[in-house]
């Protein structure tokens, strides 16, 4: 079975420091693996993807997250933190085999950023 | 923003009434899904539609029933509402031709009471 871990659920970061969001998933396939993103009071944004092409993968806002297979993870990171950074953000990872498109989530991160 | 619209966006009922939630997509994709979110679960998925009138149950599916008449519409009712149905309800379409790029509605806020 497929799941997907996100090892903190809180992280807070100073604006202007790095942000490392992680992430370990379970999978039995060759896996995609996404990061999405939630303001308050939102619905979830797409911030960037894995889809078994290069395995550091850009995303929007000048995230960004590297696929290591042998470790099992997809951490999420960004330079520089800004206080629009603030949100809850949820690791996924999608089946591939058969034709369900099911997502799996984890239990979110908020991210909290500090002046 | 994928055209995808949910209604109602609010709704506040009393246990034991019925309950349909409606979602609404303009890309004329062909698989829908309706996921709940709570604290501490991240989203979890409660039924999928991969074309009209062809419809499956995801994890959390008991209490629910699902419908799709049109491409465009996908309905979820709460035959008779729990207080363990109250949630955030989102609507979901699979961009086609992605592995398994999926694009969120609004969503919408349910409370039983």
């Amino acid at each position: 079975a497929q799941s997907v871990t996100q090892l903190d659920s809180h992280v807070s970061v100073s604006e202007g420091t790095p942000v490392l969001l992680r992430c370990n998933y379970s999978s039995s396939y060759s896996p995609s693996l996404f990061w999405y993103v939630q303001h308050p009071n939102k619905g979830l944004q797409l911030l960037l993807k894995y889809t078994s092409a290069a395995t550091l993968v850009k995303g929007i806002n000048g995230f960004e997250a590297e696929f290591k297979k042998s470790e099992t993870s997809f951490h999420l990171t960004k330079p520089s933190a800004h206080m629009s950074d603030a949100a809850e953000y949820f690791c996924v990872v999608s089946e591939v085999s058969g034709n369900t498109g099911k997502l799996i989530f984890g239990q979110g991160t908020t991210l909290q950023v500090k002046p | 923003d994928a055209g995808i619209t949910q209604s109602p966006r609010h709704k506040v009922t009393e246990t034991g009434t019925p309950v349909t939630l409606r979602c609404h997509q303009t890309e004329n994709h062909r698989y829908m899904y309706w996921y709940r979110q709570d604290p501490g679960h991240g989203l979890r998925l409660i039924h999928y539609s991969y074309g009209v009138k062809d419809t499956d149950k995801g994890e959390v599916s008991d209490g629910y029933s699902v419908s799709r008449s049109k491409t465009e519409d996908f309905l979820l009712t709460l035959e008779s509402a729990t207080s363990s149905q109250t949630s955030v309800y989102f609507c979901a379409i699979r961009a086609p031709g992605t592995r398994n790029e999926q694009f969120f509605g609004p969503g919408t806020r349910l409370t039983v009471l």
